[in-house]
C-alpha cells in the first residue's frame, strides 16, 4: 500500500486530455514539493515535473500539474501514442522521514 | 553529461549480503543528496534510502532499517548500498538517483539504468 494514492490506470484517445490524480496527506504533499516521473517498460524513470509544476528542459508543455492541499493532479493534453507509459508522483514525508511514491498509473492511449 | 551507473547486483540466497555501487560522473557529487529507489518485478517505485550531501544524515524506509546501509565516497564519485540479511521481498531493480538541488528528498533529476538484485534459494 503506497503512501500516495494514484489510480492504477487511465486511458483516452489520441489528441484528448487525461488527468492522473495523486492523493496524500499534510505530512507529504501538503508540506512538500511534488514531482512526477514517466517510465517506459524496461527503462529507468525520468523526471517529468518538479516543484509542483515546473518542467525540466525536454518536457513538453502538454504536461502540467495542479496542486491543492494534499492532492496533486497531472494533466496531459494533446495525447500522443508515445505518451503511453507509467506515471508516478513522489515527494518527501516529514512524519515518516522518508521519500514516498504513488503506486503508479498506467496510461493507455487508445 | 550527467551519468549514474549502478553495479553489484546479482543472485543471492536469503540471509545473504550484497553491496551495490553507483558511479557518478558529469557533475559535482558532493553538492547533491543521493538516493536509492527500487522496483520489484511488475510493481511500482519504492524509495529505499537517501544520504545528505555531506554524509551527515541518512534516512531509510522502515522495511530496510537495520539491514541496509547507504554511504558515499565523494573522492571516488561513488554511492553505495550495503544490503545484509536479504529477503525474498528485497528482489528488485535498484536505481541510484540524484536529488535535484534545492529539492532534496522531493525530486530526482537523474537516474541510473538500474541493477537487478534477486534473492532466492
Amino acid at each position: 500500500q503506497s503512501v500516495l494514492t494514484q489510480p492504477p490506470s487511465v486511458s483516452a484517445a489520441p489528441g484528448q486530455k487525461v488527468t492522473i490524480s495523486c492523493s496524500g496527506s499534510s505530512s507529504n504533499i501538503g508540506s512538500h514539493h511534488v514531482s512526477w516521473y514517466q517510465q517506459f517498460p524496461g527503462t529507468a524513470p525520468k523526471l517529468l515535473i518538479y516543484d509542483n509544476n515546473k518542467r525540466p528542459s525536454g518536457t513538453p508543455d502538454r504536461f502540467s500539474v495542479s496542486k491543492s492541499g494534499t492532492s496533486a493532479t497531472l494533466g496531459i493534453t494533446g495525447l500522443q501514442t508515445g505518451d503511453e507509459a507509467d506515471y508516478y508522483c513522489g515527494t518527501w514525508d516529514s512524519s515518516l522521514r522518508a521519500g514516498v511514491f504513488g503506486g503508479g498509473t498506467k496510461l493507455t492511449v487508445l | 553529461e550527467v551519468q549514474l551507473v549502478e553495479s553489484g547486483g546479482g543472485l543471492v540466497q536469503p540471509g545473504g549480503s550484497l553491496r551495490l555501487s553507483c558511479a557518478a560522473s558529469g557533475f559535482t557529487l558532493r553538492r547533491h543528496w543521493m538516493t536509492w529507489v527500487r522496483q520489484s518485478p511488475g510493481k511500482g517505485l519504492e524509495w529505499v534510502a537517501n544520504i545528505k550531501d555531506d554524509g551527515s544524515a541518512k534516512y531509510y524506509v522502515d522495511s530496510v532499517k537495520g539491514r541496509f546501509t547507504i554511504s558515499r565516497d565523494d573522492a571516488k564519485n561513488s554511492l553505495y548500498l550495503q544490503m545484509n540479511s536479504l529477503r525474498a521481498e528485497d528482489t528488485a531493480v535498484y536505481y541510484c538517483a540524484r536529488d535535484q538541488l534545492y529539492y532534496s528528498g522531493e525530486s530526482f533529476d537523474s537516474w541510473g539504468q538500474g541493477t537487478l538484485v534477486s534473492v532466492s534459494s
